[in-house]
């Protein structure tokens, strides 16, 4: 069964340091999310991404994110200068349709020292 | 989008049926019905989804009243391995919104032996 795959699936970084997350979404999906997930929190929604941009994003997705689908495959999630509070989970999902449903990743924990 | 309210938790009994319910009062004629779940700090696990006509699958049943105003997921044998933070969450598919799902506390459903 096709699965939403990311790399690595733990990252230690030091604070100011720039760190890329990446994806690979189901192949044919033309959808793509990034979400996170501090530890004991709820599920947050950062971004979506259609058409080679993005189409919409939250209050928490500021100019220290940024997103990027360089090739036909991959997905990716950067921060520019990380800092102690982004340490969390960081999910990736992709979805065919509008209507269908979303897969997940199985995340990418990130620590911020 | 319409809010949702689930219970906090809930216990089950290994074997028995899960219902859990969810509230979505406020919800409109466009808006579909989703269930996720997130098993401990893993990506969260597309269940099932409806807009207006029960569904099953291999998962779940999901049965929606006839106003919409609520709804239950029916998990018909429950295991240990569905022990899991369940979502309900209410979101209408546009071009604009692209269908992100935005999380809430979700039901800490508990299967025990």
């Amino acid at each position: 069964e096709p699965e939403v795959t990311q790399t690595p699936s733990h990252q230690v970084t030091q604070m100011g340091q720039e760190v890329i997350l990446r994806c690979v979404p189901i192949s044919n999906h033309l959808y793509f999310y990034w979400y996170r997930q501090i530890l004991g929190q709820k599920v947050e929604f950062l971004v979506s991404f259609y058409n080679n941009e993005i189409s919409e994003k939250s209050e928490i997705f500021d100019d220290q994110f940024s997103v990027e689908r360089p090739d036909g495959s991959n997905f990716t999630l950067k921060i520019r200068s990380t800092k102690l509070e982004d340490s969390a989970m960081y999910f990736c999902a992709s979805r065919m349709g509008l209507d269908s449903e979303q897969y997940f990743g199985p995340g990418t924990r990130l620590t911020v020292t | 989008d319409a809010k949702t309210t689930q219970p906090p938790s809930m216990d089950c009994a290994e074997g028995r049926a899960a219902n859990l319910p969810c509230n979505h009062s406020t919800i409109s004629g466009n808006e579909y019905v989703y269930w996720y779940r997130q098993i401990h700090s893993q990506g969260p696990q597309y269940i099932i989804h409806g807009l207006k006509n029960n569904e099953t699958n291999e998962m779940a049943s999901l049965i929606i009243t006839e106003d919409r105003k609520s709804s239950t997921l029916i998990l018909p044998h429950a295991t240990l391995r569905d022990t899991a933070v369940y979502y309900c969450i209410v979101r209408v598919a546009t071009i604009k919104n692209n269908n992100d799902m935005r999380f809430g506390a979700g039901t800490r459903l508990t299967v025990k032996p």
